[in-house]
């Protein structure tokens, strides 16, 4: 089993709709939990951190977290053409390092 | 501060070669981690320095591989014999202490072994 597993997409909405992003986590342990978007060919950007459980909002962006089901996700509301990139989601088990998923492409068409 | 800096920002060796990278970590940040990342996947940990001591090193870690972070600012990773494996970007990143902060990332040193 994958330390973090996201869906692996590719993942296209409309612009405007609602993009749900998904990740579970297999270290039960873990305090802190962390989105990244990376457009292509940059690096990646952090862009919300989530270490309750329940939703964290910031702006267009919800973080959830269930610590009992080891899941975390990501929406995306009003979704534009320039939040096509990929996402990824990270989760530090201790206070040393971070562990990535895979990523999630997502393409939002106008 | 201008964030993160990496050097460079692409590399074309051939197999067999060595080669270093250089990274400027945020100055107030004591931690400094190095990832690889592929294509479609996502980064994989290298290892990471707290302050000038190197922490912790991934088992998948050659003894080809070795990093530094004299007088903890910044640090660099050198690949001995290069392998066309090794080709993958290389990312920097930097953190304040503690469990609760993300990573700032460099612009990454992408790295091609012919």
């Amino acid at each position: 089993q994958k330390e973090v597993e996201q869906n692996s997409g590719p993942l296209s909405v409309p612009e405007g709709a609602i993009a749900s992003l998904n990740c579970t986590y297999s270290d039960r342990g873990s305090q802190s939990f962390f989105w990244y978007r990376q457009y292509s060919g940059k690096s990646p950007e952090l862009i919300m951190s989530i270490y309750s459980n329940g939703d964290k909002e910031d702006g267009r962006f919800t973080a959830q977290l269930n610590k009992a089901s080891q899941y975390v996700s990501l929406l995306i509301r009003d979704s534009q053409p320039s939040d096509s990139a990929t996402y990824l989601c990270a989760v530090r088990p201790n206070n040393n390092d971070m562990r990535f998923g895979a990523g999630t492409r997502l393409t939002v068409k106008p | 501060d201008t964030g993160v800096s990496q050097d460079p920002r692409h590399k074309i060796t051939k197999r067999g070669q060595n080669v270093t990278f250089r990274c400027d970590p945020i100055s107030e940040h004591n931690r400094l981690y190095w990832y690889r990342q592929t294509l479609g996947q996502g980064p994989e940990f290298l290892t990471y320095f707290q302050n000038e001591a190197q922490l912790e090193k991934s088992r998948l870690l050659s003894d080809r591989f070795s990093a530094e972070r004299p007088k903890g600012s910044f640090s660099t990773l050198e690949i001995q014999r290069t392998e066309q494996g090794d080709s993958a970007m290389y990312l920097c990143a930097s953190s304040p202490l503690g469990q609760g902060y993300g990573y700032t990332f460099g612009s990454g040193t992408r790295l091609t072994v012919v």
